[in-house]
């Protein structure tokens, strides 16, 4: 089945630092990849999906992810951490069964000034 | 246009009691899915409804249902409420059901069981 890990369910960086959020995944066929984010008190919004056109996919607010096979990974970047990037972050995969998402548990970003 | 809209925001609900939760999705969006996210399990599926019929099931018990309706609309219901069904629902649509294609998520409905 397919599934998604995220490492670290903190992640804590300066304002002006790079975001790195790590997505490792698990799939039996080409994987359909997303990332989402999650404002406090509110629903998830897409950032990005890798849908196996290009290995870097480019998102909203300056962030971008890596689709690497080699590593089965998809992690998450942004050059420059703003405040306004606290949140928490979700990374999906698309079911084998039906086409839900699999997510999984979330990393909660800090941004400290 | 209007995206994922629930309802309601907030419910709570007394241990053994039945809650139910409406979602409408994205104009021409087929596809709705329902989710809950309880406190440090994450997002787990729970149903997904395309053109009026459930498709798939997560791992919850029967008495987590729902239905959708002809117009797209769709509402869970969940009996004999307990204690750990405190949680947020968050619904999402899509369009015509494909492996990519992206779901829009609500704002969620908060359901505190007491």
């Amino acid at each position: 089945a397919q599934s998604v890990t995220q490492l670290g369910s903190h992640v804590s960086v300066s304002e002006g630092a790079l975001v790195l959020l790590r997505c490792n995944y698990s799939s039996s066929v080409p994987p359909y990849l997303f990332w989402y984010v999650q404002y406090p008190n509110q629903g998830l919004q897409l950032l990005l999906k890798y849908t196996s056109a290009a290995t870097l996919v480019k998102g909203i607010n300056g962030f971008e992810a890596e689709f690497k096979k080699s590593e089965t990974s998809f992690h998450l970047t942004k050059p420059s951490a703003h405040m306004s990037d606290a949140a928490e972050y979700f990374c999906a995969v698309s079911s084998d069964s039906g086409y839900a998402l699999n997510f999984g548990k979330g990393t909660s970003l800090l941004v400290t000034p | 246009e209007a995206g994922v809209t629930q309802s309601p925001t907030h419910l709570i609900k007394t241990r053994g009691q039945q809650a139910t939760l409406r979602c409408s999705p994205i104009s021409g969006h087929t596809s709705v899915y329902w989710y809950q996210q309880a406190l440090g399990l994450g997002l787990q599926f729970l149903l997904w409804y395309d053109e009026g019929e459930e498709r798939n099931r997560g791992n919850f018990p029967p008495r987590f249902s729902g239905r959708q309706f002809p117009n797209y609309s769709s509402e869970l219901n969940v009996n004999a409420l307990e204690l750990e069904d405190s949680a947020l629902y968050l619904c999402a649509s899509s369009l015509v059901p494909d492996l990519g294609n992206t779901i829009y998520f609500g704002e969620g409905s908060w359901l505190t069981v007491v």
